[in-house]
């Protein structure tokens, strides 16, 4: 049984597009992340919710917005895709905060045309 | 802001020897210090963690140390293997449900036969 599934796997999708990302964890775990990780490997976090509730909201450009109908889905949706956010996106999910192990997806891989 | 400094990028052992990983931190509320492998393409998965009421940790060849004073904490492999080749990622977080986990920026570690 997978743990953290995300999907799509791949996205491959023109600039201005926009499109969805869905998350779902079967570890009964309270707090779920969206990460991003660039091509030099950099993870950053951009969300966390803690039983649906928004914790943690970095920097992003609000294009990116989270939904989280109920604890173990964490979906992602982005507005006006641009270049820049090419990246893999990660998953996570974690029963706690971020003081307690983190179990990740496998990631999509958004590339921008 | 929280930072945390991870060296070096990139190391090169041979196999059977240790490698070291360093890192240090900024914020000093940080209590929670996880280790996380990628391997090529995958995700990013814990394969050892340390909390701020311990000095060392050790899980076979896998050994971490904390030096809450100086800020820093170290990833110490013993008898390499080519598996362990990997990006390796050590973390900062604070230890309460709003507590964000802060990244480094990843050592990629090669093993020579």
């Amino acid at each position: 049984d997978t743990a953290v599934s995300q999907t799509p796997k791949y996205l491959v999708t023109q600039m201005g597009n926009d499109k969805s990302i869905k998350c779902e964890q079967n570890l009964g775990h309270d707090t779920m992340y969206w990460y991003k990780q660039d091509s030099k490997k950099f993870l950053k976090i951009m969300f966390s919710y803690n039983n649906k509730e928004l914790i943690i909201n970095e920097t992003v450009p609000n294009r990116f917005s989270p939904k989280s109908p109920d604890k173990a889905h964490l979906n992602l949706h982005i507005n006006s895709l641009e270049l820049g956010d090419s990246a893999v996106y990660f998953c996570a999910s974690s029963q706690g905060g971020g003081y307690q192990p983190q179990h990740f997806g496998d990631g999509t891989r958004l590339s921008i045309l | 802001g929280e930072n945390v400094e991870q060296h070096p990028s990139t190391l090169s052992v041979q196999e059977g020897d240790s490698a070291v990983i360093k890192c240090t931190y900024s914020d000093s509320a940080s209590n929670y210090f996880p280790w996380y492998k990628q391997e090529l393409g995958k995700r990013p998965q814990l394969i050892i963690d340390i909390r701020s009421n311990v000095g060392e940790k050790k899980d076979q060849r896998i050994a971490v140390t904390l030096n809450k004073t100086a800020k820093h904490f170290s990833l110490h492999i013993t008898e390499t293997q080519p598996e362990d080749s990997a990006v390796y990622f050590c973390a900062a977080s604070g230890d309460s449900s709003a507590s964000k986990i802060i990244f480094g920026s990843g050592t990629r570690l090669s093993i020579r036969p």
